[in-house]
């Protein structure tokens, strides 16, 4: 496996139902980020781990709950989600603090709630 | 407030019309703007950094130019793979972790 890779692609899950997205990444980063993409929307930013700490949590409602158990691995828990939660999560990664910092990110998660 | 604005929202040309992508953003310090080609239901690749005015850079057809007001994506005798949604984003000094995104421009390159 090369570059950010990401499972599921694709989850329909009920309102009440409790899932997990996981993200991986081979690129030897130290940060690691969750987006949400929605139709003709900008990409959202929800979570920022450094060195497997949470440094950004840009006021996502507590049905998220993001895990870093290492620098490689990231999670994303899902619990009692809303319909308006049907997105595209995306995860990404970066050399955080280095001299140009880019984003590399993973294909996503086509996320369905019924 | 840091903010990114792109256009046009769609750009529809025919194969070989060279045309330009606008990015103009708004960042108290840049640290530095990023050009992304995300194709549908795919996470975004990445395609440039540019970190200072004047700053050029180029792949295959595409070339990103850098002033302190605004980017733009020259796209040279588009082919129809070129077809992809371009993102723009900016990093500013004033946070260290969070990239702005703009809503990106919709390519289509008809053969």
């Amino acid at each position: 496996e090369t570059g950010v890779t990401q499972t599921p692609r694709h989850l329909v899950m009920g309102m009440t139902n409790k899932k997990s997205l996981k993200c991986e990444q081979h690129l030897g980063h130290n940060a690691m980020y969750w987006y949400k993409q929605s139709a003709k929307k900008p990409l959202e930013l929800m979570f920022v781990y450094s060195l497997e700490e949470r440094v950004e949590n840009n006021s996502v409602p507590s049905r998220f709950s993001p895990e870093c158990p290492n620098s490689s691995h990231l999670f994303l828990h899902l619990h009692t989600l809303q319909p308006e939660d049907s997105a595209l999560y995306l995860c990404a990664s970066s050399q955080g603090g280095g001299p140009t910092d880019t984003q590399y990110f993973g294909p996503g998660t086509r996320l369905t709630v019924l | 407030e840091d903010q990114v604005t792109q256009s046009p929202e769609a750009l529809r040309l025919q194969e070989g019309e060279s045309s330009s992508l606008n990015c103009s953003y708004t960042v108290s310090g840049l640290r530095g703007l990023f050009w992304y080609r995300q194709d549908p239901g795919k996470g975004p690749e990445f395609l440039f950094t540019l970190y200072s005015a004047g700053e050029e850079k180029e792949k295959e057809r595409l070339k990103a130019t850098l002033t302190k007001k605004e980017s733009f994506l020259h796209i040279t005798a588009p082919k129809p793979e070129d077809s992809a949604t371009y993102l723009c984003a900016v990093k500013g000094y004033s946070s260290a972790s969070k990239i702005i995104f703009g809503s990106g421009t919709r390519l289509s390159i008809r053969p």
